[in-house]
């Protein structure tokens, strides 16, 4: 059983436009969900975090929603950018700093300039 | 760019043949994972540590997977009897433990012929 699961295996934004990624998880005990960022060739580099007290996250253009009750969150990237076409991977954990991390599959984005 | 230092960034392997991958892990972590990341951009976990001690791993890193931390030395992953499946980017990351945050080196790149 998968415990980390993005709805779209790909996407594709115009430039300036919000790209929106979503993703569920399987297990209450998570309570803290970081998104990663990986372009080819290279490791996948921390975007933004949440735990599972807040419902809200901002960085910059990058915000991340999350809904404790219905067990998903959503990335917003807000004015995408070309230079933001690639991977975007969920994980989750329960929050010890010693736990494994579940990931999800990925959601590539394109930004079409 | 990633503070968590691995090399080889590839290597190429026959079937049977020892693959071993090696990781600095960014000043100050105690915590260090290995993940492979298939082809298609699933992340499986394999084995972590704090500091020298194994924390937790899957049944397959007890069989033809070792890996170690040693004090003052790189950590490393070794695979005894390389198989074509095996073929994948692994992972090393590390994490100061408490707050969580997971950071990724590059990866090493592993073909196995």
């Amino acid at each position: 059983q998968q415990q980390v699961r993005q709805s779209s295996q790909s996407l594709t934004v115009w430039e300036g436009e919000t790209a929106i990624l979503n993703c569920s998880y399987e297990n209450s005990a998570f309570d803290y969900f970081p998104w990663y960022q990986q372009f080819p060739g290279e490791g996948p580099a921390l975007l933004i975090a949440i735990r599972s007290v807040s419902d809200k996250k901002e960085d910059g253009r990058f915000t991340i929603f999350f809904n404790k009750r219905e067990k998903n969150l959503s990335l917003h990237i807000k004015d995408s950018q070309p230079g933001d076409s690639a991977t975007y991977f969920c994980a989750a954990s329960a929050n010890t700093g010693y736990q494994n991390f579940y990931f999800g599959k990925g959601t590539s984005l394109t930004v079409i300039p | 760019n990633s503070k968590v230092i691995q090399t080889p960034r590839y290597l190429v392997k026959g079937q049977g043949q020892k693959a071993k991958m090696r990781c600095i892990p960014e000043k100050g972590h105690p915590v260090v994972f290995w993940y492979q990341q298939n082809k298609n951009n699933e992340f499986k976990f394999l084995i972590n540590f704090q500091n020298q001690e194994v924390l937790q791993q899957i049944d397959m890193t007890e069989k033809r997977f070792s890996a170690e931390c040693p004090s003052n030395s790189p950590c490393s992953l070794e695979i005894q009897s390389s198989e074509a499946g095996d073929s994948a980017l692994y992972l090393c990351a590390s994490s100061q433990g408490n707050t969580g945050q997971l950071y990724f080196g590059e990866g090493s790149k592993l073909t196995v012929l």
